[in-house]
């Protein structure tokens, strides 16, 4: 089992609509989560924190559920900007510092 | 811009030559981490590293592969006798001086070697 895993995609959404991505990590020993955005040939950006409370920053809302090891972002009104790709981030104890998914690829259309 | 500068950006080398790869973290940040990204991948952990030591290089290949951050100067990644499977874009990124949950870590804008 792969240590983070994510659908590759791509997503395909019209301008406008909701969009919603799953990250399972396999370490349940895990202890911090972050969704990061990478645009073509770009450094990944770190996008929100995902706490186990759940959080929002505006059109993005991030939740993790530790029971069944997923992590979740939601993107509402999509734009055309938001098209990237978004990585599912998991870091774990030890000094290996973070271990990222291969990414999502979301294209939204107009 | 005080962020985590990486040179060259882009860099071709033939198969059998060196290639080195600098990245200065950003001020106040005494932690880099390398990672490697190869196409339609996701990004691979290579080495972790604080002023004049390595503190993990699991991800690092065996042979070829070595960083080092000295006490002055940027960090290095230096690939000896480079093959065309070694092209990928390599990452740098930084965080402060204590490294824990919730801190998160920097990018730079990536180095993209091609080996022709």
């Amino acid at each position: 089992r792969k240590e983070v895993e994510q659908d590759p995609g791509p997503f395909n959404v019209p301008e406008g609509a909701t969009v919603a991505f799953n990250c399972t990590y396999s370490n349940s020993a895990s202890q911090s989560f972050f969704w990061y955005r990478q645009d073509c040939r770009k450094e990944p950006k770190l996008l929100m924190s995902v706490y186990s409370s759940g959080n929002e920053d505006g059109r993005f809302t991030a939740q993790l559920n530790r029971a069944s090891q997923y992590i979740s972002l939601l993107i509402r009104d999509s734009k055309l900007s938001d098209s990237a790709t978004y990585l599912c981030v998991v870091s774990g104890g030890g000094a290996d510092g973070l271990t990222f998914g291969k990414g999502t690829h979301l294209i939204i259309q107009p | 811009n005080a962020g985590v500068m990486q040179n060259p950006r882009h860099l071709v080398r033939r198969r059998g030559q060196e290639a080195r790869l600098r990245c200065s973290p950003m001020k106040g940040h005494s932690h880099v981490y390398w990672y490697r990204q190869l196409p339609e991948e996701g990004l691979k952990f290579m080495v972790y590293l604080q002023k004049e030591n390595i503190i993990d290089e699991s991800g690092m290949p065996k042979e070829r592969f070595s960083a080092e951050f000295p006490k002055e100067g940027p960090s290095i990644l230096r690939i000896q006798q480079v093959v065309r499977g070694d092209s990928a874009a390599y990452f740098c990124a930084s965080s402060p001086l204590t490294r824990g949950p919730g801190n998160t870590i920097y990018f730079g804008e990536g180095s993209w070697l091609t080996v022709v």
